[in-house]
């Protein structure tokens, strides 16, 4: 099946620093999400994001279907970032693939 | 706003007891699923539904079992509740096979 790498698994950050944070599939994706899982475990929608980039905020992200890769960028940290970064894609079959996420720690 | 909403958020059950724990959207979605979140295995998806009348296993079905009568609600239960099954568990839907992913807040369940 469709593998996802999800990197760095942990990130700790000063307040107001940038960061990048890699997803990587094994094979093509029909859809591509990131989610973040806050300290209360809220799984919040960030990006529905198949192709291309898109911006929200202090937030943007970029896939490149064609390279299996989807990049999300946070600017400016803030404590508020701190949890769980999830990229979610689908299989051909409609089967859901998580990565294994990207724990962030924003320290004030 | 169209939402998905679980209930109950917390519940503490007894080995052995049966549980159900409800999923209901409002986006009229065909695409119902039930993951458990458990500390080291991430998202595991238990069961799933493609339309009215249809439900599906996922990789950790066994001791849960879902029904679709509806669109809006796939009702998840345990039919025994073991001490393994305390976890949190997420309802999702999408529209369609490609489409956005919506996650409800969460149902935190203990048994003991």
């Amino acid at each position: 099946g469709i593998q996802v790498e999800q990197s760095p698994p942990d990130l700790i950050l000063q307040e107001g620093a940038n960061s990048t944070l890699r997803c990587n599939f094994s094979d093509s994706v029909n859809n591509l999400q990131w989610f973040h899982q806050n300290p209360w475990g809220q799984l919040i929608n960030l990006f529905y994001i198949p192709s291309g980039t898109k911006q929200n905020g202090r937030l943007s992200a970029t896939t490149v279907a064609t390279e299996r890769y989807s990049l999300l960028y946070i600017s400016s940290s803030q404590t508020t970032d701190s949890g769980v970064y999830f990229c979610v894609g689908s299989s051909n079959t409609g089967k859901l693939i998580f990565g294994q996420g990207t724990t962030l720690q924003v320290k004030p | 706003d169209a939402e998905i909403t679980q209930s109950p958020r917390h519940k503490i059950t007894e080995t052995g007891r049966q549980v159900t724990l409800a999923c209901h959207q409002t986006w009229n979605h065909n695409n119902m699923f039930w993951y458990r979140q458990d500390l080291g295995h991430g998202l595991r998806l238990i069961h799933y539904s493609y339309g009215v009348q249809d439900t599906n296993k996922g990789e950790v079905s066994d001791g849960y079992s879902v029904s679709r009568s509806n669109t809006e609600d796939l009702p998840l239960t345990l039919e025994s509740a073991a001490s393994s099954q305390t976890s949190v568990y997420f309802c999702a839907s999408t529209g369609h096979v490609a489409g956005e992913l919506f996650f409800g807040e969460g149902s935190r369940l203990t048994v003991l």
